[in-house]
Parts: structure tokens; sequence; C-alpha cells
């Protein structure tokens, strides 16, 4: 059960767009379209932003969205805004029914 | 209105035990898998284990598997993880989520606030 791999920190200036990137197997990423992605704000609980690769749940930007090629799904956000700094954390539905998350990305918005 | 609240978290002594609970009102709870998910301080996000609607299912990640035993309440709306020799490692707070889709993980659609669990002599 390693964890998925994300890139420690992204930054990009307001109104530009970001891609956050997570890099698992072919046992959780790649096998499934079961990824989904958290943001988490300082001090609070996460918050899904997409799931099933590129589901956004009601309520949720169309700024944000997900993808998948093989391994590696991605979140995308356009325009960005202040209020889009926080942790992104990215899961997929593993072979051995179980979850795994990725090691965090921290978005600093310049 | 979706709402969980964890309670049972505090300070216990290596190798001690601990019992959480997660009490959850908005939806109806036997329709629904349900997860708990840690977070170590200043760290990212962990899944720990998984239970089914009714269940009769459970999985655990492989660092509590054997330790930890995850269960529910349906008649009273809850969902418990006991946890057992426990270790300064799995010092964290812990959510409980709820799984919201149709198979049994896929996504994690409501959190509560968490519940802080320190393990340390």
């Amino acid at each position: 059960q390693s964890a998925l791999t994300q890139p420690a920190s992204v930054s990009g200036s307001p109104g530009q767009s970001i891609t956050i990137s997570c890099t698992g197997t072919s046992s959780d990423i790649g096998g499934y379209n079961y990824v989904s992605w958290h943001q988490q704000h300082s001090g609070t609980a996460p918050k899904l932003m997409i799931y099933d690769v590129s589901y956004r749940p009601s309520g949720v930007s169309s700024r944000f969205s997900g993808s998948k090629s093989g391994n590696t799904a991605s979140l995308t956000i356009s325009g960005l805004r202040a209020e889009d700094e926080a942790d992104y954390y990215c899961s997929s539905y593993t072979s051995s029914s179980t979850r795994v998350f990725g090691g965090g990305t921290k978005l600093t918005v310049l | 209105e979706v709402q969980l609240l964890e309670s049972g978290g505090g300070l216990v002594q290596p190798g001690g035990s601990l019992r959480l609970s997660c009490v959850v009102t908005g939806f109806t709870f036997t329709n629904y898998a349900m997860s708990w998910v840690r977070q170590a301080p200043g760290k990212g996000l962990e899944w720990v284990s998984v239970t089914t609607g009714t269940g009769g299912r459970t999985y655990y990640a492989d660092s509590v598997k054997g330790r930890f035993t995850i269960s529910r309440d349906n008649s009273k709306n809850t969902l418990y993880l006991q946890l057992n020799s426990l270790r300064a490692e799995d010092t964290a707070l812990y959510y409980c989520a709820r799984e919201g889709g149709l198979v049994l993980i896929s996504s994690l659609d409501y959190w509560g606030q968490g519940t802080l669990v320190t393990v340390s002599s």
C-alpha cells in the first residue's frame, strides 16, 4: 500500500491555471476509475472536489477538473483565486479493496 | 443536513486502547459504507479502514491490521473504531467519513471534524 506520488508543492498567480499530478500503479489509479481529489484548508476537514476521476460534486466550482491517463491522474484548477490556496490530496481505490492517498500537494497562490 | 461527529479521542500510553465513535445524522446510515481516515500532526491523510453498510465486510490498512477494529451500530447511527496496542506513530487526528458512491470505496463525500488521539508516556 505505497502512497500515490504527488508533487510536494505547486504555485501560480491569480487567474492562471495549474495542474497537480498523482501517479500510482496499475493496481490502483491505472486499474479503476475511482480516483478522487480533496482540498484541505489549514485546520479544517478535507473537502471532496472531484470523484470518479472527473466528476464534480454539487457546489464545487467548474474551475476544478480531473482527468486520468494510464497510472497518472491530474487535477487542474483554472482561473486561480486566493481562496484556492490549500493542500490537495488524491486518492484511489486499490486492488486490495483498500484506499490509498497521495502525500499531498501544497498550492500557493502568488 | 449531513453531519458526522467524532468523539473518544484522548491521551493514552503506548500499548493502551481507545474506542472512537462517530455519530451521524442527516442520511440513512445503513445505506452507506463508512471509512476512518487519520492525519498525523503536520502530515498527510492516511486511510485506516472501511466497513460496508451492514458491517458485514471490513478492510484495513496494513499499518493497523490486527490492532484496530471497525464496527457500526446501525440502530444508533454510530460508527466505531477500536484502537488496541497503540503506538506513538498512531498519534493523529482521526476522521470518520462517508463513502458516497455505489461501490465500497469510491468517494469520501462527507467528513467529520475529527477526534485527536495522542499516544505518549
